[in-house]
């Protein structure tokens, strides 16, 4: 069955500090993968996704076949990024999308 | 551009009352969807839509029905809401297009936060 798991509930840094969220997805055929973020009291909205291989606010998401992870990270947290992180998987030929729980980051002056 | 509005934003029902859910889209978009938002859960697709007329089970859709009689709307009914129900529900569509990965792009509306009592 296709999941996805974001194994940490919250992640807590200090401002500057590297950081990486945790995605792993389980599905047997080709996947495609985004991390949605929701800043509070706005909408869910798309971060990045892994065929564009682009780095959005400091952030980049390698997609590993092998270990079948896509992790987020950043290399020095803002307490604007404090947020609520979704990583989602799109099925090959399906609209649909698969979110995991989700990975609240809070950021710490 | 308003892109996904949904309506209304905050509502408090009591067990056994009936509602609906509002959202409408100004992007043309083929697809739209309906989820719940619950702590520790993510988001869970209730139903779904590929076109006008069209909708589609997804992986909670107990207890909800939904119907998109226009493209930009698609509708999401409580017929006998229940305190299991409440929970955010987000609204949101996408793009029918060719190609890897853009079609999975989901725009989202604001939320509905539900409270049944």
């Amino acid at each position: 069955a296709q999941r996805v798991t974001q194994p940490e509930k919250l992640l807590s840094v200090f401002k500057g500090a590297p950081v990486e969220l945790k995605c792993n997805y389980s599905y047997s055929g080709s996947p495609e993968l985004f991390w949605y973020v929701q800043y509070s009291r706005q909408r869910l909205q798309l971060l990045l996704r892994h065929i564009s291989r682009e780095s959005i606010k400091g952030f980049t998401a390698d997609l590993n076949k092998g270990e079948t992870s896509f992790h987020l990270k950043k290399p020095f947290a803002q307490e604007e990024d404090s947020a609520m992180y979704y990583c989602a998987l799109g099925l090959d030929s399906s609209y649909k999308l698969i979110f995991g729980s989700g990975t609240r980051l809070l950021v710490r002056p | 551009n308003a892109g996904v509005t949904q309506t209304p934003k905050f509502r408090v029902l009591k067990t056994g009352q009936s509602m609906t859910l509002l959202c409408a889209q100004d992007m043309n978009h083929e697809y739209m969807y309906w989820y719940r938002q619950d702590p520790g859960m993510g988001l869970r697709l209730i139903h779904y839509s590929v076109g006008e007329g069209t909708t589609a089970k997804g992986e909670v859709p107990d207890g909800y029905n939904v119907s998109r009689l226009k493209k930009q709307n698609f509708l999401l009914g409580l017929e006998s809401a229940a305190p299991s129900q409440t929970s955010v529900y987000f609204c949101a569509s996408s793009y029918k297009v060719a190609g890897v990965g853009a079609k999975n792009i989901q725009y989202f509306g604001a939320g509905t936060r539900l409270s049944v009592l």
